[in-house]
């Protein structure tokens, strides 16, 4: 199975970028990188997801480097709301079934 | 957006009583639900993979019996917390995907207090 290390917390300040990597040296060629994140309290909620090339959306970017062994989640202006723990899953595929498994994540605290 | 509605969001009931918590996906289709369980400050717990019209699949450890869920059609998946205990008392939060590669989109979960 496809697992990932991220370090459990990280902190920033307003206004600048949060850079949140994830470390997955086990992926398999044909497996994604999911980001998603919780709120205190919440659902998760899915932020981007990528195979080989970056990917950018309205919530964010994501890096993933040219072995594909790690990738890097930017918020290019974080807010308080954005403070959350997020959490980078791969794909993990048992007998052609697609089984979402979530590490620790990581705690991000965004201040003022 | 694709949205995932998750009901009760809250929830307590006396040991021995049986609750029903309701995952439904109100704008797509899920193939495939799955349901997590979340203590306090620790990550989420897959408990189940539920696909539409099938048996669900229980992950190691969690009792079928006990944790019954139903996903009658491709918009609701149902989970049964019977003969509940206050060891039951915990986050659960259910997740629903379109296609086999599609994001998972999240219910904001039901909080469940067993007294």
């Amino acid at each position: 199975d496809a697992k990932t290390t991220q370090p459990p917390s990280m902190d920033c300040a307003e206004g600048r970028a949060a850079n949140l990597p994830c470390n997955h040296s086990t992926i398999s060629g044909n497996e994604y990188v999911y980001w998603y994140r919780q709120i205190h309290s919440q659902g998760p909620q899915y932020i981007i997801h990528g195979l080989k090339n970056n990917e950018t959306n309205e919530m964010a970017s994501l890096i993933i480097t040219e072995d594909r062994k790690s990738s890097t989640l930017i918020l290019p202006h974080a807010t308080l709301r954005d403070t959350a723990v997020y959490y980078c899953i791969v794909r993990v595929s048992e007998g052609g079934s697609y089984i979402p498994t979530f590490g620790r994540g990581t705690s991000l605290i965004v201040h003022p | 957006g694709a949205v995932v509605s998750q009901h009760p969001s809250r929830v307590i009931c006396k040991s021995g009583t049986s609750v029903k918590i309701e995952c439904r996906s109100l704008d797509f289709q899920a193939t495939t639900m799955f349901w997590y369980r979340q203590f306090p400050k620790k990550s989420l717990m897959l408990m189940a993979t539920s696909n539409e019209g099938s048996k669900a699949t229980y992950e190691q450890g969690v009792e079928k019996d006990k944790f019954l869920i139903n996903h009658a059609s491709l918009t609701l998946s149902t989970l049964t917390v019977t003969s509940a205990h206050p060891e039951d008392s915990s986050f659960y939060i259910c997740s629903a995907r379109e296609h086999y590669n599609s994001p998972l989109h999240f219910g904001n979960g039901t909080r469940l207090t067993v007294t």
